[in-house]
Parts: structure tokens; C-alpha cells; sequence
């Protein structure tokens, strides 16, 4: 069954750590976007992926880091400096060089919260 | 910058009702315009896509329009029913790369 797998559902982060949230796809897409959505708030993009090893910052991407090593991967590193990273962060694919675009498939997202 | 607005940030209705969603956006120079729907706790499920030359899209009991000169779109539920009771989002991509800009959205309850 093709899909988005986001893990874990929650994961709590001590001050002063570094956390990995995982997103991984079977759907055979080429991008992959991370959103982080606040109560009140529209999602907001961290970072996105086009290609295998290229990757570019998106509006929120300050005490973030990604990579993209492999196609069916891009796990995002919340980082120590990112002072407020309690948050529902979701994971997203496209399949990408078609002659329209298409939408975005999500997974389920994972909750993060401070201890 | 891109600003998208919904309103209003919730609604109830009554089983049956037909109900209109809104969807405003402050920059005209869009590619195309998407609908979601989210569910408590998970993640966003494609409902219609409306590409910048079209004025509507339509999926069973769901129909988006799309007027880009007054920066507006509007979600169109028919016999609403209690299965669609989710919060409903628009976003704007501006370039075709599907950057999307995202509103706020609007919670829809629908009372059996």
C-alpha cells in the first residue's frame, strides 16, 4: 500500500538536544516538502527537496536541517537552536516533471513537544 | 508576500445544508489553487486542484471556483453530511515548483 510514513506520532525533546523527525515514501515521488503548523496557523514550509541530494530552505527554516540521500527518505533535524519547536510537523511528496502539477500527499504527522 | 485568509475559522451546520467555504489570497499571480481537508491529529488529503486558467473544479459533492482578479475561491459542499466534518484549507502556489502559501483554514462541523 503506497503512502507517507511519518515516525514517531510523538516525540519529546529536552533543552539543549537535537531530534530526528523520519518521513519516508513509496509513492516513487522525486519532492519532498516539511511543514510545521501551529495552532491558529497555516503550515508553514521548512524545507523542500526536488532531486536526490539537493534540497533548498523554505520561509521557517532557521534551527532546521535536512538531507536527502536517498529518494524514499528526508528526515528533518530539529536543532538545539531552534528556540520554539513545539509543534505538529508534516511530511509531504509529489510526483514532480508531469505537465501539470500535482497535489501534495501528506503523512500523518508527528507532535513535538519540550520537556 | 502571499496572504491567505479563510473565513470563517469554524462553522456548524445542520446535516443536509449546503455550505460555502471562502478562501481569499493578496497576490493575483498564482499557478494554481488547492484544497485540503484535515482530519484531528492527521495529515492533509488532497480535495481540488484548480489550475490559474480554470474557474472551477468539481468532485462528487465538492466544487471549488476560482475568480483570480478579485483574489478569491470558494469551496462548495452540497448535502453536507457528518463524515465531513474536518478542518478545510486552501493554498496558493505561486510559482508551479507547488510552494504552497496556506491559510489558516476553516473547522466544519456538521451536526447529524
Amino acid at each position: 500500500d503506497g503512502g507517507i510514513t511519518q515516525s514517531p506520532k510523538y516525540l519529546f525533546r529536552k533543552e539543549g538536544q537535537n531530534v530526528t523527525l523520519s518521513c519516508e515514501q513509496n509513492l516513487n515521488h522525486d519532492a519532498m516538502y516539511w511543514y510545521r503548523q501551529d495552532p491558529g496557523q497555516g503550515l508553514r514550509l521548512i524545507y523542500y527537496s526536488q532531486i536526490v541530494n539537493d534540497f533548498q530552505k523554505g520561509d521557517i527554516a532557521e534551527g532546521y536541517s535536512v538531507s536527502r540521500e536517498k529518494k524514499e527518505s528526508f528526515p528533518l533535524t530539529v536543532t538545539s537552536a531552534q528556540k520554539n519547536p513545539t509543534a505538529f510537523y508534516l511530511c509531504a511528496s509529489m510526483l514532480s516533471g508531469t505537465a501539470r502539477v500535482q497535489p501534495q500527499h501528506f503523512g500523518d504527522g508527528t507532535r513535538l513537544s519540550i520537556l | 508576500k502571499q496572504e491567505v485568509t479563510q473565513i470563517p475559522a469554524a462553522l456548524s451546520v445542520p446535516e443536509g445544508e449546503n455550505l460555502v467555504l471562502n478562501c481569499s489570497f493578496t497576490d493575483s499571480a498564482i499557478y494554481n489553487l488547492q484544497w485540503f481537508r484535515q482530519d484531528p491529529g492527521k495529515g492533509l488529503t488532497s480535495l481540488l486542484l484548480i489550475q490559474s486558467s480554470q474557474r472551477e473544479q468539481t468532485s462528487g459533492r465538492l466544487n471549488a471556483s476560482l475568480d483570480k482578479s478579485s483574489g478569491r475561491s470558494t469551496l462548495y459542499i452540497a448535502a453536507s453530511q457528518p463524515g465531513d466534518s474536518a478542518t478545510y484549507l486552501c493554498a496558493v502556489d505561486q510559482t508551479g515548483a507547488n510552494n504552497l502559501f496556506f491559510g489558516t483554514g476553516t473547522r466544519l462541523t456538521v451536526i447529524p
